[in-house]
């Protein structure tokens, strides 16, 4: 069964501060690595990493995949409170649409 | 605004009642894919339909069932409820049935689903 764990659950910083989250991955046949970020209510989708695009970026969001150590990890720089958020990893390793996400880490962004 | 539409927002009901909960892909977009998302679970997928017809399932309860119209609207059909079918309730969209390049899902607001 694919398995997606995310780290670390929760992180608490300053405005202006850089945060690392984290993903690591156990998925057969791996396809794609997805960021979301969720606020209120629906997760918005942030980046597709697969093996033909790497490392993405877009504003003060990065990311990169890292298909031999099975992980990704995405960094926020200059933080701002809007940041706050629950940031979700997902893999699919199936031709098909399914994801598996992760538990997600909780980022709360202190002015 | 991701474009993909779902309703009702909320939803509540008795255990044992059945309820559908109703979503509209974004524009284009052939795939519905329908999530669970519970405080103690995460989010799960539950069923995908790709033009009509089903393309992928999750651990969906046989309580569950879901379908695609020709319109590619889709429905999730939850019936003898129990408590612990309280959740939210996602569906997503996308363009195509495969995880190829470019092929990322755009979620709905939700239905928050409470069973009393």
């Amino acid at each position: 069964e694919d398995k997606v764990v995310q780290s670390p659950l929760s992180l608490v910083v300053h405005e202006g501060d850089t945060v690392t989250l984290n993903c690591s991955y156990e998925v057969t046949n791996f396809r794609s690595l997805l960021w979301y970020k969720q606020e209120k209510k629906a997760p918005t989708f942030l980046f597709m990493l697969t093996s033909s695009g790497i490392e993405k970026k877009s504003g003060r969001l990065s990311s990169i995949l890292d298909k031999k150590e099975l992980s990704s990890i995405l960094n926020i720089t200059a933080t701002q409170t809007g940041d706050s958020a629950i940031y979700l990893c997902a893999t699919g390793g199936t031709s098909y649409g399914k994801l598996t996400f992760g538990q997600g880490t909780i980022l709360t962004v202190h002015p | 605004d991701s474009g993909v539409t779902q309703t009702p927002k909320h939803l509540i009901t008795a255990t044992g009642q059945r309820v559908t909960l109703r979503c509209s892909p974004r524009s284009g977009d052939l795939s519905v894919y329908w999530y669970q998302q519970s405080l103690d679970q995460g989010l799960q997928f539950l069923i995908q339909y790709y033009n009509g017809e089903e393309r992928a399932k999750g651990n969906i309860l046989e309580r569950f069932s879901a379908q695609q119209f020709p319109d590619l609207h889709s429905e999730l059909n939850l019936s003898s409820l129990e408590l612990g079918d309280s959740a939210l309730y996602f569906c997503a969209s996308s363009s195509q049935g495969t995880l190829s390049s470019y092929n990322e899902q755009f979620f709905g607001p939700g239905t928050r689903l409470t069973v009393l």
